[in-house]
């Protein structure tokens, strides 16, 4: 099975400021989906940003965006201009493609980012 | 957000009791998951499904069952719940092609 890795279990950032989440998988598969979901206190776990493997333009959602390093298999989230709503648990996951019946989803340790006013 | 419900959201209820969490999604999608999820750990997969009939375990032994006899419902049943069972129980569903994953809002399950 695939493993994802987030080696940051906590994190904090300024108002205002930018911060990056790191994740790391290991794979041998040359054609996949990786995810970054954030899971806010007591609420829905949501969709962050999503990348295909197979695109090599790092994806972007608005103050989201993602630094994805194919060769060393590196996925993080930088989030800029950083908002106290962006306090929350945020999971990075992986997914292989095409999607075979068996394939499923796979999910970091999560990494817990506190927003100081 | 995403249509995909769990109920109930809080529970506490006494060990040796039989307690099914219910979860539905209105988009179609084929494919259902069961996470556990203690607070501010890491998601174990318990329990998933290709569509209707088909269930399967997951990488983390759970002693609960599943059911999948509608393509939008998919409950997870303890037959006996045990103190060990507290935890948060997050619900998923994918489309076929399964790009994207969508969470409920989780069922918090307290066994005393």
């Amino acid at each position: 099975a695939q493993t994802v890795t987030q080696s940051q279990p906590e994190m904090s950032v300024q108002e205002a400021e930018t911060v990056t989440l790191s994740c790391t998988y290991d794979t041998s598969e040359s054609d996949y989906y990786l995810f970054w979901y954030k899971q806010p206190p007591s609420r829905q776990m949501i969709l962050v940003i999503r990348q295909e493997a197979y695109k090599q333009q790092n994806a972007t959602e608005n103050r989201f965006s993602v630094n994805f390093q194919k060769a060393a298999k590196s996925f993080s989230l930088k989030i800029s201009d950083s908002q106290l709503g962006d306090a929350a648990m945020y999971f990075c996951a992986y997914r292989s493609a095409p999607a075979n019946t068996g394939n499923q989803f796979y999910f970091g340790t999560g990494t817990s980012l506190t927003v100081i006013p | 957000e995403a249509d995909i419900y769990q109920t109930p959201r809080y529970l506490v209820i006494g060990t040796g009791k039989k307690i099914t969490l219910e979860c539905s999604q209105t988009m179609g999608h084929d494919k259902m998951y069961w996470y556990q999820q203690d607070p501010g750990m890491e998601l174990h997969l318990i329990h998933y499904s290709y569509g209707v009939n088909s269930t399967e375990k997951g990488d983390l032994s759970s002693e609960s069952t599943v059911s999948r006899i509608r393509t939008e419902h998919f409950p997870l049943t303890l037959e006996s719940a045990r103190p060990s069972h507290t935890s948060q129980y997050l619900c998923a569903s994918s489309d076929r092609i399964g790009n994207t994953i969508y969470f409920g809002e989780g069922s918090w399950l307290t066994v005393v």
